[in-house]
């Protein structure tokens, strides 16, 4: 699968938009881009997930260019309560639901800063 | 809240000595799967389970062990601790959701066991 680079850190300031962008050059055709936050001593937390052009829920967008060797979260108007650790994964697509056999695999992320 | 829920929440053993850790995943999904993660690391893979039977393992040695039911509980049992066992160990449930004319395997994460091996 896909190996994901992500930067190591980003500051913000309350009231932002910020955008969170992962490399994953060797994407395949059937893979899928998601993303976690973490807080501390708490399991990460799905936020979203897609595998092309734009996504969006009620907590962030997901941009993938058309080539989805990168993706970029986006979280609008961050407060200090965004500050954590995310993570971008890449997921292999399957015909039949069969697990993951543990090809998401969790690099450092990307550890938020949100100040007042 | 995802319905994954853990216990213990806290644990400290000396080296040596056998744990086991309890998940309840949430109803309806379809794995399990086990995460050990130090600090300031991100999740390593242990294992997972589909229907009850181990469907892939990470880099861990065989004194880590699991066990599915069919009631959507599981267990990770670890023998012979070491210091370096001491981490967060964190359980997921997946769910296979439809993108992209496939199958995802999302996975939704409890609060975590936190482990202390002294």
């Amino acid at each position: 699968l896909a190996k994901t680079t992500q930067p190591i850190s980003m500051d913000s300031y309350e009231g932002q938009e910020v955008n969170i962008t992962c490399s994953h050059n060797n994407i395949a055709t059937n893979d899928y881009i998601t993303w976690y936050q973490q807080f501390p001593s708490q399991g990460p937390r799905f936020i979203i997930q897609g595998y092309k052009t734009k996504v969006t829920n009620e907590v962030a967008s997901l941009f993938i260019p058309a080539d989805r060797k990168s993706s970029t979260l986006s979280l609008p108007r961050v407060s200090l309560s965004d500050t954590a650790v995310y993570y971008c994964l890449v997921g292999r697509l399957s015909p039949n639901y069969g697990g993951s056999q543990g090809n998401l695999i969790f690099g450092k992320g990307t550890k938020l800063s949100v100040k007042p | 809240e995802t319905g994954v829920t853990q216990s213990p929440t806290h644990l400290i053993k000396t080296r040596g000595q056998q744990v086991t850790l309890r998940c309840s995943s949430q109803s309806g999904h379809n794995t399990v799967s086990w995460y050990q993660q130090a600090l300031g690391q991100g999740p390593q893979f242990i294992f997972q389970y589909y229907r009850e039977e181990e469907n892939g393992r990470g880099n861990f040695p065989p004194r880590f062990s699991g066990l599915q039911f069919p009631n959507y509980s599981s267990e990770l049992n670890v023998n012979a601790l070491e210091l370096d066992d001491s981490a967060l160990y964190l359980c997921a449930s997946g769910l296979g959701l439809g993108l992209a004319g496939g199958l995802t395997d999302t996975q939704y994460f409890g609060p975590g066991t936190r482990l202390t091996v002294l």
